[in-house]
């Protein structure tokens, strides 16, 4: 079975600072999919970043990019320039590639703080 | 274009009482979802649907019965609530082709509250 682990219960970070995220997984699976989906106070879950793994390229979506480490199965997090806004719980979720079947596995979530 | 959205967005219920929480979609996904988030645990996954007329379990399926009548539309029902279903409740859909396969798209979420 599929897990996700995130071991950074809680985070700070001084506004616009550098941070970063971490994530690993455990999988037998050559082919998935992995995500770092956003939730702040208003609860909404929002897609930050999106990573196939048979891509070797690391995903970037302006501020927020990714360590892809394949082998090492490590899926961290960058946020460059952090803003107030970033304030949030921030969840690594694992997916495998194919059918409807395949479901979203999360971490537990880590929380951001930006800090002014 | 609203994406996903979810009704109602907060309820309480006392202990043996039904509920339908509704959960639509304009994106014309095929794939719907249905997650429960309680503290420390993260999402984990109720039951949900590959299509019109098509339901299945997931993780922790006990306590909640769904229905997918339109492809639009994703119904969660509790048919006697417990005070362990206090939860927040998020639907999600997903694509079946083009550059987003593989993401799903949540709702707002629903808070339940079983006294």
């Amino acid at each position: 079975a599929q897990t996700v682990t995130q071991s950074q219960p809680e985070m700070s970070v001084q506004e616009a600072e550098t941070v970063t995220l971490s994530c690993t997984y455990d999988t037998s699976e050559n082919n998935y999919y992995l995500f770092w989906y956003k939730q702040p106070p208003s609860r909404q879950m929002i897609l930050v970043i999106r990573q196939e793994a048979y891509k070797q390229q690391n995903a970037t979506e302006n501020r927020f990019s990714v360590n892809f480490q394949k082998a090492a199965k490590s899926f961290s997090l960058k946020i460059s320039d952090s803003q107030l806004g970033d304030t949030a719980m921030y969840f690594c979720a694992f997916m495998k590639h194919g059918g409807a079947t395949n479901k979203l596995i999360f971490g537990t979530g880590t929380l951001l703080a930006v800090q002014p | 274009n609203a994406g996903v959205t979810q009704t109602p967005k907060f309820r309480v219920l006392k202990t043996g009482q039904s509920m339908t929480l509704l959960c639509a979609q304009d994106m014309n996904h095929e794939y719907m979802y249905w997650y429960r988030q309680d503290p420390g645990m993260g999402l984990r996954l109720i039951h949900y649907s590959v299509g019109e007329g098509t339901t299945a379990k997931g993780e922790v399926p006990d306590g909640y019965n769904v229905s997918r009548l339109k492809k639009q539309n994703f119904l969660l029902g509790l048919e006697s609530a417990a005070p362990s279903q206090t939860s927040v409740y998020f639907c999600a859909s997903r694509p079946t082709s083009g550059g987003a396969l593989g993401t799903q798209y949540f709702g707002p979420g629903t808070r339940l509250t079983v006294l």
